[in-house]
């Protein structure tokens, strides 16, 4: 049963426009959400992440928005570059218990 | 300040082989997380140490998995014997207690 969910496999944006990247969760425990950027042969880096008590994070060029009532929450980016071209986790917890992963967007930045 | 070190990069053996891997956390970090990730999928929690305790093994096969943490820093995992369905890449992160968690760059095994 996968309780993190990420439903658009892939995703392509022209350079400098903004990135959209959405993940839904079916756990109302879960309390803590992150998102990682993974390129190829690499593992996953950390890009920024959200405690349920705040509905917005900002780190830089990075925004996550967190929708508690809709289990939702959305990486914002712009302007979007080639070198964000790469796969993209959400992932979550709750409790202090193990991190779920979704299963990843491919997101293809277009010069 | 040096990321999570794993070891090897890449390995190749034959089904019914042992095979291990090797992990170096971040210095200072207490949590050490085992993943495996297949193909288009995100990564699966296998075992999560604090300290040397392993306090969640419950997705860890262990029938033919292993895993273990001398000392509370380094860990290694080891399949014996490996199967064709063990090809995935193998993730290891450290993190200070239950907070964000930092991965090592992987070890992609494949089981001919």
């Amino acid at each position: 049963d996968q309780q993190v969910k990420q439903n658009s496999p892939s995703l392509s944006v022209q350079e400098g426009r903004i990135s959209i990247l959405n993940c839904d969760y079916t756990n109302s425990m879960f309390d803590y959400f992150l998102w990682y950027k993974k390129y190829p042969a690499e593992g996953p880096t950390f890009l920024i992440s959200i405690s349920s008590i705040k509905d917005k994070n900002e780190d830089g060029r990075f925004t996550v928005f967190l929708n508690k009532s809709a289990k939702h929450l959305s990486l914002h980016f712009v302007p979007s570059q080639p070198g964000d071209s790469a796969v993209y986790f959400c992932a979550a917890s709750g409790s202090g218990n193990q991190f779920y992963f979704g299963t990843g967007t491919s997101l293809t930045v277009i010069p | 300040e040096a990321g999570v070190v794993q070891s090897p990069r890449y390995k190749i053996i034959e089904k019914k082989q042992p095979v291990a891997f090797w992990c170096n956390p971040i210095s200072g970090h207490n949590t050490l997380y085992w993943y495996r990730q297949n193909l288009g999928q995100g990564p699966e929690l296998l075992i999560r140490y604090e300290n040397e305790e392993a306090v969640d093994d419950s997705q860890l096969p262990k029938d033919r998995f292993s895993a273990e943490r001398l000392k509370g820093v380094d860990s290694t995992l080891k399949i014996q014997p490996a199967e064709l369905g063990d090809s995935a890449v193998y993730l290891c992160a450290s993190s200070f207690g239950l907070e964000t968690q930092y991965f090592g760059p992987g070890t992609r095994l494949l089981v001919l």
